[in-house]
């Protein structure tokens, strides 16, 4: 069965602290791999695709990569505007149309002063 | 402003009563989806539509209903809503290309009493 995992589920920093967090997948023939932030009451608002093993981007102090069965986060010096819930999601092949997306239950980061 | 736009933002409701959660995007995508979000589940797909008058079940589709007869507006619609249904709603949606990615709406935090 297809599956996404977050890790941690919760992650608490101060202000500079950098640290990474982690998605992990099971899904085989991967047709991308997705990262969204969401803000309490608000929805999911695009970051990065990814495609390939060795992939990275980079947005602000958001960095991406993938591997062949995991993807990270890394947030460098974050900041308190950082704070959200940032998930992560596949693609699978051959199910769901083309648009499905297959979601980890994500990480809530806040980060403090 | 490109957009997806739900409506209600909020809703409490009675167990049996049937209700409808509008979805409208001004992308011109051809794909559009609903997804439910539960803590700890993260979000799950429950119905997707590739065009219009195509409609497909997702993941957890038991209790819903869908309809495409326009190319923007894709409405979510429970016959008879029990408190299981309680859950915060996300419609979302793409070009077909399977690289993009997916706009989701603001969300609709619904309760069945």
């Amino acid at each position: 069965e297809d599956q996404v995992t977050q890790s941690p589920e919760a992650l608490r920093l101060q202000e500079g602290e950098s640290s990474s967090l982690n998605c992990s997948y099971t899904v085989s023939g991967l047709r991308g791999l997705f990262w969204y932030r969401q803000d309490p009451g608000k929805g999911p608002e695009f970051l990065f695709t990814l495609y390939s093993a060795g992939e990275e981007k980079e947005k602000e102090r958001l960095k991406a990569t993938l591997t062949k069965k995991e993807s990270f986060l890394h947030i460098t010096a974050p900041k308190p505007e950082d704070s959200a819930t940032y998930l992560c999601a596949v693609r699978p092949p051959f199910s769901g149309g083309y648009n499905k997306l297959i979601f980890g239950a994500g990480t809530r980061l806040a980060v403090h002063p | 402003e490109a957009q997806v736009t739900q409506n209600p933002r909020y809703l409490i409701t009675v167990t049996g009563k049937k209700l409808t959660v509008t979805c409208s995007q001004n992308m011109n995508h051809e794909y559009m989806s609903w997804y439910r979000q539960d803590p700890g589940l993260g979000l799950r797909q429950i119905y997707y539509s590739m065009n219009v008058e195509v409609t497909d079940k997702g993941d957890v589709p038991e209790g819903y209903k869908v309809s495409r007869k326009e190319k923007r507006n894709f409405p979510l619609i429970l016959e008879s809503p029990s408190p299981n249904q309680t859950s915060l709603y996300f419609c979302a949606s793409s070009l077909p290309d399977r690289n993009t990615e997916a706009f989701f709406g603001q969300g609709t935090r619904l309760t069945v009493v």
